[in-house]
This record gives C-alpha cells, sequence and structure tokens, in this order.
C-alpha cells in the first residue's frame, strides 16, 4: 500500500515562528504536492513538486516556500507564521508511470497559529 | 477564481436513498474527473474517476454521470449507508505533467439510519 506520512497530526505555532511541515512517501512517486484544506474552501493548492529539487508554484504560493532534497520528503515552510495560515494542510504524491494519476493523501497536520 | 463548483454544501440523506453531488466546471481542457472520499481525520482518497470519452461510469452503488456538453459531472451514491458518511470533493485535471488537481469545495454527507 502507498504510504504517505505527515510529520505532525497537530501543531501549535506563534505568529511570526517559522514552522516546518514534512512529507515522505514510500512508494517512489514523482511528484509531490502540499494542500490546504479549509472549510467551504475545499482543497487548494500551495506548491508542488515533480522531481527532486524542482518547484511550481500553486494556486496559493504566498506566505509558503517548500523544500525536496530527496524524492521521498517534501517540506512545506512558513517563513513567518500568520494566524490566517491556521488550517489544515494535506500532502499527496502520484506517480506518471501509471495510467490513474491518482493522488495519494497524507492524514493531514492541523496548524494553529496563535 | 474557484475552477470546479460543488453543490450542495452539505445534504442528509435516509439510509438506503440515493445521495446525489452536483460538479460544474469552465475549462474545456479538463480530461480527467476524479472523486475524492474524505472521512474525519483522515486524508481524501479517491473514490471513482471518469474521463470524457465516455458518459457514465459504475463502480459498485457509486456512479459518476458526465455530461461534457453541459460542463457538468455529478456522483449518485445509490442505497446510501452510514458508513457513507464522509466529506466528498469533486475535482478536474488535464492529464499532463503532474496533473494538478482543481478540487470542489466539498459536500458533507450524512446518512441517517
Amino acid at each position: 500500500d502507498v504510504k504517505v506520512t505527515q510529520s505532525s497530526r497537530y501543531l501549535v505555532k506563534r505568529t511570526g515562528e517559522k514552522v516546518f511541515l514534512e512529507c515522505v512517501q514510500d512508494m517512489d512517486h514523482e511528484n509531490m504536492f502540499w494542500y490546504r484544506q479549509d472549510p467551504g474552501l475545499g482543497l487548494r493548492l500551495i506548491y508542488f513538486s515533480y522531481d527532486v529539487k524542482m518547484k511550481e508554484k500553486g494556486d496559493i504560493p504566498e506566505g509558503y516556500s517548500v523544500s525536496r532534497e530527496k524524492k521521498e520528503r517534501f517540506s512545506l515552510i512558513l517563513e513567518s507564521a500568520s494566524t490566517n495560515q491556521t488550517s489544515m494542510y494535506l500532502c499527496a504524491s502520484n506517480t506518471r508511470k501509471t495510467f490513474s494519476y491518482e493522488q495519494y493523501f497524507g492524514p493531514g497536520t492541523r496548524l494553529t497559529v496563535t | 477564481q474557484q475552477q470546479v463548483k460543488q453543490s450542495p454544501q452539505s445534504l442528509i440523506v435516509q439510509k438506503g436513498g440515493i445521495s446525489i453531488i452536483n460538479c460544474a466546471y469552465e475549462n474545456t481542457a479538463f480530461d480527467y474527473f476524479p472523486w475524492y472520499q474524505q472521512f474525519p481525520g483522515k486524508g481524501p482518497a479517491l473514490l471513482i474517476a471518469i474521463r470524457p470519452d465516455v458518459s457514465e461510469k459504475k463502480e459498485g452503488r457509486f456512479t459518476i454521470s458526465f455530461n461534457k456538453s453541459a460542463k457538468q459531472f455529478s456522483l449518485h451514491i445509490m442505497d446510501s449507508q452510514p458508513g457513507d458518511s464522509a466529506t466528498y470533493f469533486c475535482a478536474a485535471s488535464i492529464e499532463t505533467g503532474a496533473n494538478n488537481l482543481f478540487f470542489g469545495t466539498g459536500t458533507r454527507l450524512t446518512v441517517i439510519p
């Protein structure tokens, strides 16, 4: 089974802190994604990566950066956390090698910024 | 701008009834339309998907109906069960590159016994 794990299920940070969210997948997938999920807004893409050291902005990249130094790991960085970044963060991965293009999601990290 | 519009926001159905969730899109380049199911405390998981070369796809109690001319697609859950209670997201993408998904806003389905 594909497994996508996220470093924390719950995280509480203070305004202005630098926050790291880590995601690891074990299926050798080329593509990895970071979304945030907010009630009434669905899932919105923050950044994605289609290869090691490659990254592309999604729909809402402002206030975020990412790092992909190894194929299995994709990190989301909040340079200076703000209260409007309180949200559920979901990581996903997929591969171009199969026909389905299915994205596999981790369980999410609920981040609260106070 | 929401690329995929989803309705209703919430839905309550009696056990054994039919649940229907609707989605609409504008970008005619979209060629892959999946539905994801999310239970509380879990990440979304692929439920069923359709490509625009067919008008309907059925997997067990779950059916996607696709209307290319109207740019609409819907999920039908037949004989709805309490275990189907979850949030459902429609999505759309163009099957190139990383296949970025554009998600709808979600529908919270509650099936009451």
